[in-house]
């Protein structure tokens, strides 16, 4: 079983949709979890992160978290083709584990126009 | 502020050959990690420096090394390369806050 699932789709909106973007973990140490976006031929980018279980807002960005099942989600509302991107979760389990992120495979976005 | 960059972009080499791979990290931070991202897939995480010295590596062999320098720049060495090493390699930093990691554009390896 791999540490972090993440359904690949792709996963296609017409523009104005509301995504949703989910991950699940394996691991209960895990303690810090980022949400990255990636165009095609560059490098990711941090959109958020959180600590704790709940929601953390951002602008159309909502970060949800619940510990106790293990799951994290990535909202988008209002979506915008420029919003089309590969979404990336990350988790970190802090203390000793240093800065190693495990990321999910990634969902691969489109919003139509 | 002056973000995350990487040399080369592109580089092939053939299989058996050794490369080196360029990071400078962002201005403030003073921890680099290295990522391996395998078309599809996401980053792996290959290992990260701290004040000169590497702090923690994920599953990759031996001939995968690295340094840090003391302006926090690092190099990425791979030797005896592989078919499978051909991917996208990542650099990224970070601060006091090493989960929150800032990457760099990448140089698409390709191994002939």
């Amino acid at each position: 079983q791999k540490e972090v699932e993440q359904d690949p789709g792709p996963l296609s909106v017409p523009e104005g949709a509301i995504v949703s973007l989910n991950c699940t973990y394996s691991n209960s140490a895990f303690q810090y979890f980022m949400w990255y976006r990636q165009y095609s031929r560059k490098g990711p980018e941090l959109l958020m992160y959180t600590y704790s279980s709940g929601n953390k807002e951002d602008g159309r960005f909502t970060a949800q978290v619940d510990k106790s099942s293990k799951y994290i989600s990535l909202f988008i509302r209002d979506s915008q083709p420029s919003d089309s991107a590969t979404y990336l979760c990350a988790i970190n389990a802090g203390g000793t584990s240093y800065g190693k992120l495990t990321f999910g495979q990634g969902t691969i976005l489109t919003v139509h126009p | 502020e002056t973000g995350v960059t990487q040399s080369p972009t592109h580089l092939i080499k053939t299989r058996g050959q050794q490369v080196t791979l360029r990071c400078s990290s962002q201005s403030g931070h003073n921890t680099v990690s290295w990522y391996q991202q395998a078309l599809g897939q996401g980053p792996q995480f290959i290992f990260q420096y701290y004040r000169e010295e590497e702090n923690g590596r994920g599953n990759f062999p031996p001939r995968f090394s690295g340094l840090q320098f003391p302006n926090y720049s690092s190099e990425l060495n791979v030797n005896a390369l592989e078919l499978d090493d051909s991917a996208l390699y990542l650099c990224a930093s970070s601060s006091h806050r090493v989960y929150e990691q800032y990457f760099g554009p990448g140089t698409r390896l390709t191994v002939t």
